[in-house]
């Protein structure tokens, strides 16, 4: 079946400018996650929504990061005047729910790169 | 400290030859630990998983989990090229929903 799909792969914005990343998970998941990852480092856990409610926002680095997922399904990843400390990949990641695990599924990621 | 670490490598092994990656974790509340495979410029591709102490094996792959000592292992056993990647274990905590929490990642490459 699909995986998780992002988009867009690219974006390239200037300092300041706003940018909203997509996330689309596998179909019946119920938990999802955005990570950021840096170059050469691990992902970085940035928030956790399951179904519509976000649970865990505290990776996110300063309020100008939103995220919502107003109908349990798409998510999006809201970054405001952006910065040069911004630049990195944006990963979403997609679980259903287990009794001992979270196996989570990224999808291909979101290269922003801040000018 | 790091709540979870792994040598950052590059670990080299000949093709055919055993890898083994290592990540040792912080905090003792870590429920379930994770294995990602990520190729240069890809995301990160689950390997294996794996909650209770012991050794859970899946084709050439084993992941061995010692709570006691907080340490967990992937090996890798007849190493192909098409191995070679950053391997990223990745921990859970308890009471903390599905959050992961990665180490920096080992580079791997398999010489032919």
């Amino acid at each position: 079946g699909a995986g998780v799909s992002q988009s867009p792969r690219y974006k390239v914005a200037k300092r300041g400018q706003d940018v909203a990343l997509r996330c689309d998970p596998i179909s019946g998941h119920v938990s999802l996650f955005w990570y950021q990852q840096a170059l050469g480092q691990g992902p970085e856990f940035l928030t956790y929504f399951q179904n519509e409610a976000q649970l865990d926002k505290s990776g996110l680095p300063s309020d100008r990061f939103f995220a919502e997922r107003p109908e349990g399904s798409v998510s999006t990843l809201k970054i405001q005047r952006t910065q040069q400390e911004d630049s990195a990949v944006y990963l979403c990641a997609s679980s259903a729910v287990q009794k001992y695990t979270y196996e989570q599924y990224f999808g291909p990621g979101t290269r922003l790169t801040v000018t | 400290q790091k709540e979870v670490e792994q040598n950052s490598g590059p670990l080299s092994v000949p093709e055919g030859a055993i890898a083994s990656l290592n990540c040792t974790y912080s905090d003792r509340g870590s429920q379930s630990f994770f294995w990602y495979r990520q190729y240069s410029g890809k995301s990160p591709e689950l390997i294996m998983f794996i909650y209770s102490n012991g050794d859970k094996e899946d084709g050439r792959f084993t992941a061995q989990l010692n709570k006691a000592s907080q340490y967990v292992s992937l090996l890798i056993r007849d190493s192909q090229p098409s191995d070679s990647a950053t391997y990223l274990c990745a921990v859970n905590m308890y009471n903390q929903g599905g959050k992961l929490i990665f180490g920096q990642g080992t580079e791997l490459s398999v010489k032919p």
